[in-house]
């Protein structure tokens, strides 16, 4: 089946630590996307990558870090500089980095940090 | 920039009662318009979408949506709600030739027995 993984589901970590989201898609698709979701938030875009090597801000990209070395994987770090890290975050991939095109979703990782 | 705005953060219906969910967007060109269903703590999947052509779009789960230009909305309805349709459910909006898309913020919906 084809479709975007995240891992894990839940997250903890202590305030100060750095830590890495893993997103990984087999759906062959161009471009990637991480989005940060908070209670009656919405979605805010952290960071996006329309192609393998290349990726931009999103709206929030203040104490996050991305790489975009694999065309199926698209992993997020969330630093120490990260004032409020704790929320729900969820990683998107789209056939094409020239869209609009549908986003599929991966489930999610909670994080929480204490 | 486009945006999007869900009037409702909260609506209830009762179960068999019809639906309809509100979205406004802002922006200048034909928007490319979209609305997605999240159940809680899961990720997103697509409802439908429209890009242009008619303006009444059909999607999944029985769930329809009319693209008004006139009033800049993209209202999602559907005839007879079910329990299983309780969620929550963001509209969103994107623009030629960016890959992006805002979304809004949301809008739950409880279905009462």
């Amino acid at each position: 089946d084809g479709g975007i993984t995240q891992s894990p589901k839940y997250l903890f970590r202590k305030e100060g630590q750095n830590v890495t989201l893993s997103c990984e898609q087999n759906l062959n698709h161009d471009a990637m996307y991480w989005y940060r979701q908070d209670p009656g938030q919405g979605l805010r875009l952290i960071y996006y990558s329309q192609i393998v090597n290349d990726f931009q801000k999103g709206d929030i990209a203040e104490g996050y870090s991305v790489s975009r070395e694999k065309k199926e994987s698209f992993p997020l770090t969330v630093t120490s500089a990260q004032k409020n890290p704790t929320a729900f975050y969820l990683c998107a991939s789209s056939i094409s980095g020239t869209g609009p095109d549908e986003q599929y979703f991966g489930p999610g990782t909670r994080l929480t940090v204490t | 920039a486009q945006s999007v705005t869900q009037p409702d953060i909260h609506i209830t219906v009762s179960e068999g009662a019809s639906l309809e969910l509100r979205c406004n967007y802002s922006y200048g060109a034909t928007p490319y318009l979209f609305w997605y269903v999240q159940s809680p703590g899961q990720g997103l999947q697509l409802l439908l979408k429209y890009f242009s052509g008619d303006t009444l779009v059909q999607g999944i789960k029985g769930f329809e949506a009319e693209f008004k230009r006139s009033q800049s909305s993209f209202n999602l309805r559907k005839p007879s709600v079910h329990w299983s349709d309780a969620a929550e459910y963001f509209c969103a909006v994107g623009a030629r030739g960016y890959s992006t898309l805002t979304f809004g913020k949301g809008t739950m919906l409880l279905v009462s027995p």
